[in-house]
């Protein structure tokens, strides 16, 4: 069974306090790992897809990275509106399981 | 704005009760997928359809149930409602078959008292 586990559950940032999201999965055989970003009451929205380790992706003020057993998000001098729910996902190459499995997220607050 | 279409937002009902949810997909798009998100369980996949066909599915209960039609609109019908299927009910659509690529609607919120 694919198994996304993400830490920290919750962080609290300074604006302009740099930090990582770490996401941790098992998947026999990842066809892609997806970064979403959720705000309160909002549907998920897609950021990043990564396929094979070593990739990295930009974009603003984030990064995201993936090894062969996790993925790092990288928060570069965050700013107030980055505030979020960051969520990973993987996708299976299996063609029976290629929904997505979700971890449960980590919330994100940067306080000016 | 995503331009994934899901009405109602908010939805209160009792126990026993059927409800539908309906979304309506990004121009174009031709698979949908519906998703449940709860505090205690984060979100969760219950089925995917493309082009009309079901695709995929997840831990959807037997009480629930779902089709596309022919104007690719989707809808969710939850039947025999429980306290326990309180949640957030997220649509989404891409539009190809197997991408990771997903854009979602903003939810509807059923709450079963």
């Amino acid at each position: 069974e694919d198994q996304v586990t993400q830490s920290p559950e919750a962080l609290r940032l300074q604006e302009g306090e740099s930090s990582s999201l770490n996401c941790s999965y098992t998947v026999s055989g990842l066809r892609g790992l997806f970064w979403y970003r959720q705000d309160p009451g909002k549907g998920p929205e897609f950021l990043f897809t990564l396929y094979s380790a070593g990739e990295e992706k930009e974009k603003e003020r984030l990064k995201a990275t993936l090894t062969k057993k996790e993925s790092f998000l990288h928060i570069t001098a965050p700013k107030p509106e980055d505030s979020a729910t960051y969520l990973c996902a993987v996708q299976a190459m299996d063609t029976g399981r290629r929904a997505l499995t979700f971890g449960s997220g980590t919330r994100l607050q940067v306080q000016p | 704005d995503s331009g994934v279409t899901q009405t109602p937002k908010h939805l209160i009902t009792a126990t026993g009760q059927r409800v539908t949810l309906r979304c309506s997909p990004r121009s174009g798009d031709l698979s949908v997928y519906w998703y449940q998100q709860s505090l205690d369980q984060g979100l969760q996949f219950l089925i995917q359809y493309y082009n009309g066909e079901e695709r995929a599915k997840g831990n959807i209960l037997e009480r629930f149930s779902a089709q596309q039609f022919p104007d690719l609109h989707s809808e969710l019908n939850l039947s025999s409602l429980e306290l326990g299927d309180s949640a957030l009910y997220f649509c989404a659509s891409s539009p190809h078959e197997n991408t990771g690529e997903l854009f979602f609607g903003e939810g509807s919120r059923l709450t079963v008292l």
